[in-house]
């Protein structure tokens, strides 16, 4: 897998768009970059993900810069039920998960 | 559809030990993956299966953990004997095809307790 940095934790009011940053410099022309969170010790959950372009869903946006070193996923009306551990995965043959972002969605 | 179901959802077992975990896979998810979180550390691949087949089991720790998915439909894994280290949650997730990480459903995991 090509390796993934993201900030360790983030604060969001409730509200207001959530930023997620995530530097993939390593990523290769036909890798995907993929985006999970974990609500406390539930199941992983899948987002989104996106190969080149700007993709959009019912959850989030994800923003892949032209040269694809970086993303952001952008939750536009942050929840508090966002709080969660959100993870930035560009996989070769399996999902690998980092440490992740650790979102707090606060009142 | 129905999800990824995982049962038991809790299990406590003494050390030594055998415990067996059980994963029903969406129905017509060929591809069944099987992770762990141990408290404070990442979540851990453990295995891959493509049906019945084991396409990668670089994740599992040791031969204490054996992964079966006899028929290609539900998969289980069982700890023999239990450590006090296996205590963690126990995650199973499906896919329909192998995208190499993407699409995969979740399911609620299974935490087990060793003591």
């Amino acid at each position: 897998d090509a390796k993934t940095t993201q900030p360790t934790s983030m604060d969001c009011a409730e509200g207001r768009a959530a930023n997620l940053p995530c530097n993939h410099s390593t990523i290769s022309g036909n890798e995907y970059v993929y985006w999970y969170r974990q609500i406390h010790s539930q199941g992983p959950q899948y987002i989104i993900h996106g190969l080149k372009n700007n993709e959009t869903n019912e959850m989030a946006s994800l923003i892949i810069t032209e040269d694809r070193k970086s993303s952001t996923l952008i939750l536009p009306h942050a929840t508090l039920r966002d709080t969660a551990v959100y993870y930035c995965i560009v996989p070769r043959y399996k999902l690998i998960f980092g440490t992740g972002t650790r979102l707090q969605v606060f009142p | 559809e129905a999800g990824v179901t995982q049962f038991p959802s809790h299990s406590v077992i003494e050390k030594g030990q055998t415990v067996t975990l059980r994963c029903d896979p969406i129905s017509g998810h060929d591809n069944l993956y099987w992770y762990r979180r141990v408290m404070g550390k990442e979540i851990k691949f453990l295995l891959h299966f493509v049906k019945e087949s084991k396409q990668d089991e670089s994740g599992m720790p040791n031969n204490r953990f054996l992964a079966e998915r006899t028929g290609g439909t539900y998969s289980t894994l069982k700890v023999q004997p239990a450590e006090l280290e296996d205590s963690g949650v126990y995650f199973c997730a499906s896919s329909r095809y192998d995208r190499g990480g993407g699409g995969y459903t979740f399911g609620s995991g299974t935490r087990l307790t060793v003591v």
